[in-house]
């Protein structure tokens, strides 16, 4: 089993709709996790951490279920600007993080 | 500003001609590595560097090499460059091996004919 791993997409999504996708990883020790952000062509950067209660940062809510060993990035009334690659990442390994391959997100107008 | 540069943003080579990506830092970071990335196979680590002086390989090292005389540089040097090499690089940088937040450079694409 990949230490990382996601849906690669792309999702199709329209505009306003509200949509989340999941991340799952491989080791059940893993302490932290975060989602970064990749728009097309450029470098990746953190857009958030999650904690174990769940957090939220605007229209994004990210949360994390242990026992199934997922973490899940849910986007409000999404705007076209979100169209990215989202890249799950999880601390720990021979790096000190494990980045997914990412998920492709496309907003529609 | 704090920012990872890299150069150049764009490279096209051929074969066996050596070459080399630079990286800098103006963050004072210890940690630094280098990935590529491909279609499909995402980021893979090339090389890492915990700090000056100290650098270890990362998933696909082959082909590659790196150096950390100072602590804001982590130049990529391809020696004899192959056309399986051509990729999008991404250095980064982070303040430590612990760190969660990492800052990635601009990229170089880097087409070997």
């Amino acid at each position: 089993r990949k230490e990382v791993e996601q849906d690669p997409g792309p999702f199709n999504v329209p505009e306003g709709a509200t949509v989340a996708f999941n991340c799952t990883y491989s080791n059940s020790a893993s302490q932290s996790f975060f989602w970064y952000r990749q728009d097309c062509r450029k470098e990746p950067k953190l857009l958030m951490s999650v904690y174990s209660s769940g957090n939220e940062d605007g229209r994004f809510t990210a949360q994390l279920n242990r026992a199934s060993q997922y973490i899940s990035l849910l986007i409000r009334d999404s705007k076209l600007s979100d169209s990215a690659t989202y890249l799950c990442v999880v601390r720990g390994g021979a790096d000190g993080l494990t980045f997914g391959k990412g998920t492709h997100l496309i907003i529609q107008p | 500003e704090a920012q990872v540069t890299q150069n150049p943003r764009y490279l096209i080579t051929v074969t066996g001609k050596k070459l080399t990506v630079t990286c800098s830092q103006n963050m004072n970071h210890e940690y630094m590595s280098w990935y590529r990335q491909d279609p499909g196979l995402g980021l893979r680590q090339i090389y890492y560097s915990m700090n000056v002086e100290v650098t270890d390989k990362g998933d696909v090292p082959e082909g590659y090499k790196v150096s950390r005389k100072e602590k804001r540089n982590f130049p990529l040097i391809l020696e004899s460059p192959s056309p399986n090499q051509t990729s999008l690089y991404f250095c980064a940088s982070r303040t430590a091996r612990n760190s969660y937040e990492q800052y990635f450079g601009p990229g170089t694409r880097l087409t070997v004919t």
